[in-house]
This record gives structure tokens, C-alpha cells and sequence, in this order.
């Protein structure tokens, strides 16, 4: 089963915008993760945030994580038509038995329009 | 290989038929894990290994489903006597952390199976 949800389901800009992409979970979480898939390059990982972090960037993305909301956005800053893609969030559980497998979301899928 | 590889990329089968799916991780990386993606939908776990034990299975959808990883590297998924259900993507990621680390994880494209 999903984790949780992300939201919006879709989201269509114009080139040159911000995109915010926002994630709920359930449970508590050792870290969450972004993936990008297209469907020339699969599942790319994008950037992981541990649960006792609340901001992370790299290059144009920024990630927040409000643990006591069980929640996560993804932003993007001057989207290029090239971001086009589905994002997902993925959360690793806390606890030793989890092994680190990801629980994802539904996703949001982005189209950045040139 | 630079990353984590599939084959077949795409697989059709009659329903009943039974399917093997492939996995090459990225060379010495310890964990090992499957998961399933529907139309429309985000992966859903199925399987991880470390090195060759299978230490999670519990989102195996039936006792139709098996996975091996013999000798700590290659990894296949078999689905037995196919079903219209079982159509969707299998994906394979590695990741250089063992059991219980948190790592990011290297995807594979994909197999995709249509069962008709």
C-alpha cells in the first residue's frame, strides 16, 4: 500500500516558473526521498533528507521536512522544459526491520511547458 | 556496467505462462530490492535482499512469486502461471548500504509485463 499522498496530482507551468510539489506520510520515517521518472531514464534519485534535518538543497531543488506534520515539500526553482517528468516521494521507515525499503507516494506528475 | 540493468525490457505473456526477470546491480553493492509499479501508480515493494539472503518478502504478492540471488550479485524474479493482474513495471534498485542503512537507491529502466 501508499504511503501516503502527494499532492497536487498534476501540475503545468510555464518554463522559467517555480514548481512546489508537497508529500504526507503516516509513520515515523528514518529519511525521505525525491525521485524523478521520465520515461527515457526511469527512476532517478534526486535528494534524501534525514528525519532530524528540515531543509536540504541541491542546484535548483529544495526540499523541507516538518516531521511533527508528516510532511515534505519539493521545490523547483526556474523549471526547465527538461523537468518534465513524475516525482515521487519515497519514505525509508524507522525501525531495524525495515531494511531500508522506500514506501512511495502516487506521485506528481509536472509539465513545464517552453 | 555504470548502473543498475534489466532484461527482458519488455515482456508479453499468456496468462498461465511463467516469466523470469533479470537484474544486474551496480557491482558491490549489498542490498537488493524489487519492487512493482502499476499504471498510474508509485512502486510498491516486493523483495529485498542482502547479498544472497533474502532477509524480506513480505510484499510478495502470492506464493506465485519467487526471487533469488544465488551468489550475491544477479537477482531473478520469476512469476509463475501469469495473471492479468501481474501486468505492470518491475523495477530493481541497488544500494551500497546493508541491511537496516538508509541509503539512496540505483533504479534500473524497468521490465515492463503485459500478461494477455
Amino acid at each position: 500500500s501508499q504511503q501516503g499522498e502527494e499532492d497536487p496530482q498534476a501540475l503545468s507551468i510555464q518554463e522559467g516558473e517555480n514548481a512546489t510539489m508537497n508529500c504526507s506520510y503516516k509513520t515515523s520515517i528514518n529519511n525521505l526521498q525525491w525521485y524523478r521518472q521520465n520515461s527515457g531514464r526511469g527512476l532517478v534519485h534526486l535528494i534524501l533528507i534525514r528525519s532530524n534535518e528540515r531543509e536540504k538543497h541541491s542546484g535548483r531543488l529544495r526540499v523541507t521536512l516538518d516531521t511533527s506534520k508528516k510532511s515534505s515539500s519539493l521545490l523547483i526553482t526556474a523549471s526547465r522544459a527538461a523537468d518534465t517528468a513524475s516525482y515521487f516521494c519515497a519514505t525509508a521507515n524507522a525501525g531495524g526491520t525495515s531494511y531500508g525499503k522506500l514506501t512511495f507516494g502516487q506521485g506528481t506528475i509536472l509539465t513545464v511547458h517552453p | 556496467g555504470a548502473g543498475v540493468s534489466q532484461s527482458p525490457r519488455y515482456k508479453v505473456a499468456k496468462r498461465g505462462q511463467d516469466v523470469a526477470l533479470r537484474c544486474d546491480p551496480i557491482s558491490g553493492h549489498v542490498s537488493l530490492f524489487w519492487y512493482q509499479q502499476a499504471l498510474g501508480q508509485g512502486p510498491e515493494f516486493l523483495t529485498y535482499f542482502q547479498n544472497e539472503a533474502q532477509l524480506d518478502k513480505s510484499g510478495l504478492p502470492s506464493d506465485r512469486f519467487f526471487a533469488e540471488r544465488p551468489e550475491g550479485s544477479v537477482s531473478t524474479l520469476k512469476i509463475q502461471r501469469t495473471q492479468q493482474e501481474d501486468s505492470a513495471v518491475y523495477l530493481c534498485a541497488s544500494s551500497s548500504g546493508g541491511a537496516g542503512a538508509s541509503y539512496e537507491q540505483y533504479f534500473g529502466p524497468g521490465t515492463r509485463l503485459t500478461v494477455t
